[in-house]
């Protein structure tokens, strides 16, 4: 089986600026979760999309925002985009809830923001 | 909330063992290890449940004390194929957000 892939690996953007990211699951997993992963912070979680319908959210402003396609592929956008933003994004599949089971990683989406 | 992992770093040598901590403030209906290579996705190790119930790789063994509220990862034998950071993370019940700790870097040395 094909792994997660995220698209695309490497973006530079400007402050001000909006960006989408895309994340194709594993085939069968309708679960996809989002991460920001930066040095001091750690994984801190954004949402989780389960057949088309966010499940939850993190603790993130609403400049941060997702969706889910009927095919479980996933974007995230984040609009007005600040130098803060910067940092590895990461999505992550599983057949079912990702707070119950295993979540298979995509190698993520490192945003820079200048 | 976000779970506390200690300690934030250690060294080993090979053949080594080493215990990592998870510790909640909130109750826990599930735990779940995940180790990170420099540059690279993390990769799942284990899943404990509530209940009991675990799932993950034969070679890592973990536990999970529901009343404290803990959970700790043992490594033995230390390869160095193991060093990397680790991160517990905490979730499940009616809240399908997985909370991960700030993680643990591990290094095993020759």
């Amino acid at each position: 089986k094909a792994g997660v892939t995220q698209t695309p690996r490497y973006l530079i953007k400007t402050r001000g600026q909006q960006v989408t990211l895309s994340c194709s699951p594993i085939s069968g997993h309708r679960s996809v979760s989002w991460y920001q992963q930066t040095p001091g912070q750690g994984l801190q979680f954004l949402f989780e999309y389960f057949s088309e319908t966010q499940r939850n959210k993190g603790n993130f402003p609403g400049r941060f925002s997702g969706r889910q396609f009927s095919n479980s592929r996933s974007e995230m956008n984040v609009s007005t985009l600040e130098l803060g933003d910067s940092a590895l994004y990461l999505c992550a599949s599983s057949y079912t809830s990702g707070g119950y089971n295993e979540q298979f990683f995509g190698p993520g989406t490192r945003l820079t923001v200048l | 909330q976000q779970p506390v992992q200690s300690p934030q770093a250690v060294i080993l040598r090979e053949g080594e063992d080493a215990v990592i901590n998870c510790s909640s403030s909130k109750a826990l209906y599930s735990v779940h290890w995940y180790r990170q290579k420099h540059g690279e996705a993390p990769v799942f190790l284990m899943i404990l449940l509530k209940g009991g119930e675990q799932k993950g790789h034969e070679k890592i063994s973990a536990s999970f004390n529901e009343k404290k509220q803990q959970s700790s990862l043992y490594l033995t034998a230390s390869q160095l194929s193991y060093s990397g950071t680790y991160f517990c993370g905490t979730g499940g019940g009616s809240n399908y957000k997985l909370t991960f700790g700030k993680g643990t870097l591990l290094t095993v040395n020759p």
